[in-house]
């Protein structure tokens, strides 16, 4: 079958670094997406790898290792508004997105 | 503002009764998707259309179905509700659904409590 895992909750310091994991079995694969999503809204997008490595964009990065099927969300100088919950999808060979349950993140003062 | 609208906000129905949930977007997509959110599991695809007159079942698409009559409206009709359709459900588009990075765009979603 096909899955994506992530952690049901995290919790961390405003201010501080965040660093939220995503594993994944699929078939095939055409990238992995991060979105964010704050309670009771849409999610948005954050990041795209398609390629191992890291991509950042301001204080998000995002790390992909294929051969390990291993994904990282790394957040920077947390702010209060990066409370929400941050959803892992993978788009397999037939370009269907699988989804994780995502990640809620919280931040404390 | 370009985007998705979603109709509507939220909505309580008695079991057995029909409901469409309407989406309309204005950023000329080619691909338009419904999924439903429930807790602790993730983004789960019920139907989608590549392209307008087009249409194909997702993950779970059973009880519900669609049309694409034009690039703009995506409605989402459950015939016969039950109350495991109680769930928030999301609208989505994108530029293609293949090829390139297909990011989505959402809507902001439709509460539905089946009772």
């Amino acid at each position: 079958g096909q899955n994506i895992d992530q952690p049901t909750e995290m919790t961390a310091t405003e201010g501080a670094i965040v660093q939220i994991n995503c594993t994944y079995q699929t078939s095939g694969f055409n990238g992995l997406f991060w979105y964010q999503q704050h309670a009771g809204e849409a999610p948005t997008f954050l990041s795209y790898n398609v390629l191992d490595g890291l991509e950042e964009k301001g204080r998000f990065s995002s790390f992909l290792s294929r051969s390990k099927g291993y994904s990282y969300l790394l957040l920077k100088e947390l702010q209060m508004k990066d409370s929400a919950s941050y959803l892992c999808a993978v788009s397999n060979s037939n370009y269907q997105l699988i989804w994780g349950a995502g990640t809620k993140l919280i931040i404390k003062p | 503002i370009a985007g998705i609208t979603q109709a509507p906000t939220s909505q309580i129905l008695a079991a057995g009764r029909r409901m469409t949930l309407r989406c309309t977007q204005d950023m000329r997509h080619n691909a338009m998707y419904w999924y439903r959110q429930d807790l602790g599991l993730g983004l789960r695809l019920i139907h989608y259309s590549n392209t307008a007159g087009t249409t194909g079942k997702g993950e779970v698409p059973d009880g519900y179905s669609v049309s694409r009559a034009n690039t703009d409206d995506f409605p989402l009709t459950l015939a016969s509700a039950v109350p495991s359709q109680t769930s928030v459900y999301f609208c989505a588009s994108s530029d293609s659904i293949q090829g390139g990075v297909n990011v989505l765009t959402f809507g902001a979603g439709s509460r539905l409590t089946v009772l």
